[in-house]
């Protein structure tokens, strides 16, 4: 346990479902992550969150992309209309004094 | 944008070999981090440097910063199959909120 959760581990769906990803930072952190990470690469941000508010997102967020952190507690990162170049690890990370706390992240497969 | 890279992406070394990898960011940076993702895994994080020219050691890994904080490097002595993994080596823009650049990585696989 990392103290950052994600849920599911892992999701493959067909190209052109819907799908929706949780995350839970470590309780009371203001600041939530969200990167994406495929093989071969670094992780690579996606956008993040200050309390509810969403301060920054990366061009690699396209319209299908959506994130939410409606209480300021759990995100969620929603993609739609899923392509099989979403095919990926989607991380969440909490940032501490001692770097960034990642999630154990959730594995889609587009297929 | 920023840039961090790491060369080469892969490096097979004898165990008890020591190992030596570097990171170059296109900008200063405020700190430079360094991450461990075992495979199947998620990164872990293991050191932060933040003042030029700082060195850090953990057991047998030796971490430094450049002087123009603009580069890193990671040696390892005397690697031990524990050490197999991906490193990682990450920062934020000198300047800028907490969000880290991370290099693509160089995975490091030990012979027994």
């Amino acid at each position: 346990d990392t103290g950052v959760s994600q849920n599911p581990r892992h999701k493959i769906t067909k190209r052109g479902q819907n799908v929706t990803f949780r995350c839970d930072p470590i309780s009371e952190h203001n600041r939530l992550y969200w990167y994406r990470q495929t093989l071969g690469q670094g992780p690579e941000f996606l956008t993040y969150f200050q309390n509810e508010a969403q301060l920054e997102k990366s061009r690699l967020l396209s319209d299908r992309f959506s994130a939410e952190r409606p209480k300021g507690s759990f995100s969620t990162l929603e993609i739609q209309r899923t392509e099989q170049g979403d095919s990926a690890m989607y991380l969440c990370a909490s940032p501490t004094s001692d770097g960034y706390t990642f999630g154990s992240g959730t594995r889609l497969t587009v297929v | 944008g920023q840039q961090v890279m790491q060369i080469p992406q892969y490096q097979h070394v004898q165990e008890g070999e020591d190992f030596t990898t570097y990171c170059n960011s296109s900008t200063t940076l405020s700190n430079i981090q360094w991450y461990k993702q075992r495979p199947g895994g998620h990164p872990v994080f293991l050191i932060q440097l933040v003042k030029s020219g700082e060195v850090k050691k953990q057991k047998r890994l030796t971490f430094q910063f450049g002087e123009a904080k603009k580069n890193s490097s990671l040696h390892i002595t005397a690697t031990q199959t524990t050490d197999v993994g991906t490193y990682f080596c990450a920062g934020p823009r000198a300047g800028a909120n907490s969000k880290l650049t991370f290099g693509k990585g160089i995975t490091l696989s030990v012979r027994p």
